[in-house]
């Protein structure tokens, strides 16, 4: 079974800087993909951005990217130019990249929660 | 274009009662995921339904069980409510085999409350 780690409960930023959020996961699979999600107050899980493990060019989607490692199985999110919005938990999830059986499910990790200091 | 709605918002129940959640999907997604999220924790896979079968089933008792009706809209029922069933319940859409490109959408969850 896979699992996703997050070492980091809690993680803070000055506004504007700069902050990485760490995610390792342990699979025996080479076809993956991985995501990250942000959840605020709201509860609703909003997408990040998300990676193919084939892919080795890192995601990058505006002030969020990615430094993703397969073969140390670690997936970690760089958020530039923190602001106040960006303050939230942030998960990792891993999903198989097999059709068929159990393989749509994600896996998330215990999350990381990020607060940006003004 | 509406995304995943469900209902309701928050829910208490006492304990040995039984439970029903909803979730409609987003417009054009054809599979609905459950998960429940403990506070403090990730969210943890129930199961997933797609053409009105479930699909794949997480770690849960048989006390929770699911349905998915033609319009792809779909209910989680919990029975014999223990405390610790508690959490937050996430349902996800999705399209088949297209769930990487396509994304799954959430909605803002159902807060129950056992007591």
């Amino acid at each position: 079974a896979q699992t996703v780690t997050q070492s980091q409960p809690e993680m803070s930023v000055q506004e504007a800087e700069t902050v990485t959020l760490s995610c390792t996961y342990d699979t025996s699979e080479s076809d993956y993909y991985l995501f990250w999600y942000k959840q605020p107050p709201s509860r609703q899980m909003i997408l990040v951005i998300r990676q193919e493990a084939y892919k080795q060019q890192n995601a990058t989607e505006n002030r969020f990217s990615v430094n993703f490692q397969k073969a140390a199985k670690s997936f970690s999110l760089k958020i530039s130019d923190s602001q106040l919005g960006d303050a939230a938990m942030y998960f990792c999830a891993y999903r198989s990249g097999r059709s068929g059986g159990s393989n749509y499910k994600l896996t998330f990790g215990k999350g990381t929660l990020l607060t940006v200091n003004p | 274009d509406a995304g995943v709605t469900q209902s309701p918002t928050h829910l208490i129940k006492t304990r040995g009662q039984q439970v029903t959640l909803r979730c409609s999907p987003k417009s054009g997604h054809d599979t609905v995921s459950w998960y429940q999220q403990a506070l403090g924790q990730g969210p943890q896979f129930i199961f997933q339904y797609y053409e009105e079968e479930e699909r794949q089933r997480g770690n849960f008792p048989d006390r929770f069980s699911g349905h998915q009706f033609p319009n792809y809209s779909s209910e989680l029922n919990v029975n014999a409510l223990l405390l610790g069933d508690s959490a937050l319940y996430l349902c996800a859409s999705s399209v088949r085999d297209r769930s990487f490109n396509y994304g799954y959408t959430f909605g803002s969850g159902t807060r129950l409350t056992v007591v």
